[in-house]
């Protein structure tokens, strides 16, 4: 029961950019910074963007994450096939005390 | 190069327990906060537990309060999850991380009969 919602499937083909949105509410998303996190097939998630936007060494800037109100976004742009995964958004939940994710959006490269 | 290494997964009927272990390395375990995150085959991300750098202050979520307990041994670096009254819908590859730079391989737990 994730309290933050995802579209399941997103979808591009290589070099275009792909927008996942993640959908919460004031007491996580509209208090707490997001993190974005890609799992790869078979294997365990990866830090991709902390604290709404910030980049972690080695994530290719390609990616970028933005935050506003109670919503935030992943964007990819240039598209790759290695981009193929599962993404997730987090943030604490206030009224949960406890971190939440979000419901995962499968990428697809065409 | 940072480690987190699970391990104490394994079959186990309903209403059994387990412990799951994680030994850290490669960074300094006693400054970080941890959690455990599980994933149930084909499913999304669940968080489970959380503990702050001291030990002192711990987080479950409502689907394991009660039933699970987050502890850690900073003289071992390792972080552990004691699980009682396990169900079947606790089945699930479990994570251990810290918040979040750095995560395990994951270690399964399958509640069965």
């Amino acid at each position: 029961q994730s309290v933050l919602t995802q579209p399941p499937s997103a979808s591009g083909t290589p070099g275009q950019r792909v927008t996942i949105s993640c959908s919460g509410s004031s007491s996580n998303i509209g208090s707490y910074t997001v993190n974005w996190f890609q799992q790869l097939p078979g294997t365990a998630p990866k830090l991709l963007i902390y604290s709404n936007n910030q980049r972690p060494s080695g994530v290719p800037d390609r990616f970028s994450g933005s935050k506003s109100g109670t919503s935030a976004s992943l964007a990819i742009s240039g598209l790759q096939s290695e981009d193929e995964a599962d993404y997730y958004c987090a943030a604490w939940d206030g009224s949960l005390n406890g971190h939440v994710f979000g419901t995962g959006t499968k990428v697809t490269v065409l | 190069e940072v480690q987190l290494l699970e391990s104490g997964g394994g079959l186990v009927q309903p209403g059994g327990s387990l412990r799951l272990s994680c030994a850290a390395s490669g960074f300094t375990f006693s400054t970080y906060d941890m959690s455990w995150v599980r994933q149930a085959p084909g499913k999304g991300l669940e968080w489970v537990s959380s503990i702050n750098r001291s030990g002192r202050t711990t987080f479950h979520a409502d689907s394991v309060k009660g039933r699970f307990t987050i502890s850690r041994d900073t003289s071992k670096n390792t972080l552990y999850l004691q699980m009682n009254g396990l169900r079947g819908e606790d089945t699930a590859v479990y994570y251990c991380a810290t918040i979040w730079d750095y995560w395990g391989q994951g270690a399964l737990v399958t509640v069965s009969s």
